[in-house]
């Protein structure tokens, strides 16, 4: 099966604070991606990235930067954490447009609250 | 620009009983769709994924099926246990590139027993 790992299920962090948000995935995934779920809005993309070192952003990248030195790992950062970024953060990956018929394959999620 | 409905937004219903959960979608040009499961303050689960050239998709007590014409897709939930109890989103790939799902906000069902 696959396993997509997010390194946190709660987080608890400072408004200004500088934070990381830790994925890896154990299926040799080319695409990962990162989104934000919230009440009402549902889930919207922040950024992707189909190969290590390649990002593209998604629908909501402001705040946002994101790092992929290894295949297995996907980083979110955010350069200085507002309240309005508390939310749940959802971590996915899946095989590359080559095999873009596979399914996205989701983490547990990282709730983050910004006080 | 792509947008996906999930109507309605909660149901209940009485454990045994046979339920449809409906997903549209605004443009017809899809690549795929994928149904998936989550529970309360957990990820998501992959439940079916159906091409754009397929009908239908089936695992176990769930069956899907896409209407790419109509702009719509269904879950049907088979003899419903209290298990089945989570909201169920549906998404859509606009294209072949290795880009992301635009979600449906999801129906969330109760089964009573």
């Amino acid at each position: 099966d696959v396993k997509v790992t997010q390194s946190s299920r709660y987080l608890v962090k400072r408004t200004g604070e500088k934070v990381f948000l830790e994925c890896v995935q154990d299926m040799d995934h080319e695409n990962m991606f990162w989104y934000r779920q919230d009440p009402g809005l549902g889930l919207r993309l922040i950024y992707f990235s189909y190969d290590v070192k390649m990002k593209e952003k998604g629908d909501i990248p402001e705040g946002y930067s994101v790092s992929r030195e290894k295949k297995e790992r996907f980083s979110l950062i955010l350069e200085s954490a507002s309240t309005n970024q508390t939310s749940m953060y959802l971590c996915a990956s899946s095989w590359s447009i080559s095999r873009s018929g596979q399914p996205q394959h989701f983490g547990d999620g990282t709730r983050l609250s910004i006080l | 620009k792509q947008e996906v409905t999930q109507i309605p937004a909660a149901l209940s219903v009485p454990e045994g009983e046979n339920l449809v959960l409906n997903c549209s979608f605004t443009d017809s040009a899809i690549y795929n769709l994928q149904w998936f499961r989550q529970d309360p303050g957990k990820g998501l689960t992959s439940l079916l994924l159906i091409q754009s050239s397929q009908r239908e998709q089936t695992s176990g007590r769930l069956n899907a099926s896409l209407d790419k014409s109509s702009g719509r897709s269904t879950l049907y939930i088979a003899a419903s246990q209290p298990g089945d109890s989570a909201t169920y989103l549906c998404a859509v790939k606009t294209d072949q590139a290795g880009t992301a799902l635009i979600f449906g906000k999801g129906t969330t069902l109760s089964v009573s027993s």
